[in-house]
């Protein structure tokens, strides 16, 4: 497509419970980027892919989080047991140069997780 | 870490009025980018700035990277109503990933 495209758009949870949320970047883009925005709030690093590779998993806030890119495009992001606190939305973004560019990522409308 | 500082964290004004927003950082950054960002939506670069001092316009949007590397500021002249949204500030050190401020939200009064 055009733009980042992440699914799902929306997803409630119970605690405790397993989540995975996609995103599929722009077609050639080789960084991608996954943000965690809480009300009120700017976006908030979690984990930079180049390729394939975790190039700074820094944001992620425990080992409840875990992030995979196995082909160098989709990635999909994984949540277990989730907890309240988790409930936020989840931004993907994706760029052509990586962190060492220009900083230009363009995001998709984001993943709207709610844990009850 | 790293930490961007925006003012004021909201904001009415009146159609066809100028607007001013900024943003401070602890720290220097190599690159300061303006975001804007639509109810539902993610955040659409506005402008984009790499160097210290640099003064760019995108229409009716003006931002500066500040000499001091530390902070920039947007302005929005003659304000239409789909200006409204939330902006971001962000900053860039080489090699590490954007770091994003508050936000400022800016309603607009027809």
């Amino acid at each position: 497509g055009a733009g980042v495209s992440q699914t799902p758009s929306n997803k409630v949870t119970e605690k405790g419970k397993y989540v995975e949320l996609r995103c599929d970047p722009i077609s050639g883009h080789t960084a991608l980027y996954w943000y965690r925005q809480s009300l009120g709030q700017g976006p908030e690093f979690l984990i930079y892919f180049q390729g394939t590779g975790a190039a700074d998993d820094s944001g992620l806030p425990n080992d409840r989080f875990f992030a995979v890119r196995p082909e160098g495009s989709v990635s999909t992001l994984k949540i277990q047991r989730t907890e309240r606190g988790d409930s936020a939305v989840y931004l993907c973004a994706s760029s052509f140069r990586g962190a060492s560019g220009t900083g230009e990522l363009f995001f998709g409308e984001g993943s709207r997780l709610t844990v009850l | 870490g790293q930490q961007l500082n925006q003012s004021p964290q909201s904001m009415f004004i009146q159609e066809g009025e100028d607007v001013s927003m900024n943003c401070t950082s602890s720290s220097i950054f190599n690159t300061w980018l303006w975001y804007k960002q639509d109810p539902g939506e993610g955040p659409v670069l506005l402008i984009a700035l790499y160097k210290a001092g640099e003064l760019t316009s995108n229409g009716r949007l003006t931002a500066q990277f500040g000499i001091t590397r530390k902070d920039s500021f947007l302005n929005i002249s003659a304000s239409i109503p789909s200006d409204v949204g939330i902006y971001f500030c962000a900053g860039q050190l080489a090699n590490t990933p954007l770091v994003f401020g508050k936000g400022t939200r800016l309603s607009v009064i027809a």
